[in-house]
């Protein structure tokens, strides 16, 4: 199994520019995140997907926009990139949406800069 | 509204030392607590979290409720103990998790 994928990798993106990042899992897990990582401010809820069909907003959730495709797939969209968004993403699923044993499993990240 | 802080940035350590990563909460219900790790050139992972009581590599953490705290802790540190360390909360009978800023563990030879 391999786990949390996401794509790409890295991205440099222009100011203004859109772009999509690609997240699929392959646990059959209901719940799907998409966070941010930057220096000093550890993880930060972007949006998440409690169970197919149903997106809802995180901490951060301001110049994104989110689509669960199906059961597998939770991308992210930055429709006009801002330097503010320049940090490493991270997806993640769950198994269980509503439980003290929820464990989180984390892909690899992307790393994005906006210039 | 539901808040992680790890006062410690960095921390330093010699091998065989004890370490101690804090990690201090505030949240109004009853939360659930965890310790997230991320090696060098690996994914973030869970290490340990409250509800388990158990020991991951020899570490333990015990939860506070008088001081809101969540420690992390492990007798004898080890070289390969060196990575990012996360503490993150979640409420009981929810799914997201809230995660402080972190603190990056170092264990010199």
């Amino acid at each position: 199994n391999a786990g949390v994928t996401q794509t790409p990798k890295f991205q440099v993106l222009k100011t203004g520019q859109s772009m999509t990042l690609q997240c699929a899992q392959d646990m059959n897990h209901n719940s799907m995140y998409w966070y941010r990582q930057d220096p000093g401010m550890g993880l930060r809820l972007i949006y998440y997907s409690a169970s197919e069909g149903t997106t809802d907003k995180g901490e951060v959730p301001n110049g994104y926009n989110v689509s669960r495709l199906n059961k597998r797939e939770f991308s992210l969209r930055l429709e006009s990139a801002a330097p503010s968004q320049t940090s490493v993403y991270f997806c993640a699923s769950s198994e269980f949406t509503q439980s003290p044993y929820n464990e989180q499993f984390f892909g690899p990240g992307t790393r994005l800069t906006v210039l | 509204a539901q808040r992680v802080t790890q006062p410690e940035k960095l921390l330093s350590v010699f091998k065989g030392a004890p370490v101690e990563l804090k990690c201090n909460y505030s949240y109004s219900g009853s939360p659930e607590l965890f310790w997230y790790v991320q090696y060098s050139r690996q994914r973030l992972q869970l290490l340990l979290r409250h509800i388990s009581r158990e020991s991951i590599k020899g570490f333990t953490a015990d939860l506070n409720k008088g001081e809101t705290s969540f420690h992390l802790k492990k007798p004898f540190a080890q070289e390969e103990d060196s990575a990012m360390y996360y503490c993150a909360l979640t409420e009981t009978s929810g799914s997201r998790l809230t995660f402080g800023e972190g603190t990056q563990l170092t264990v010199n030879p």
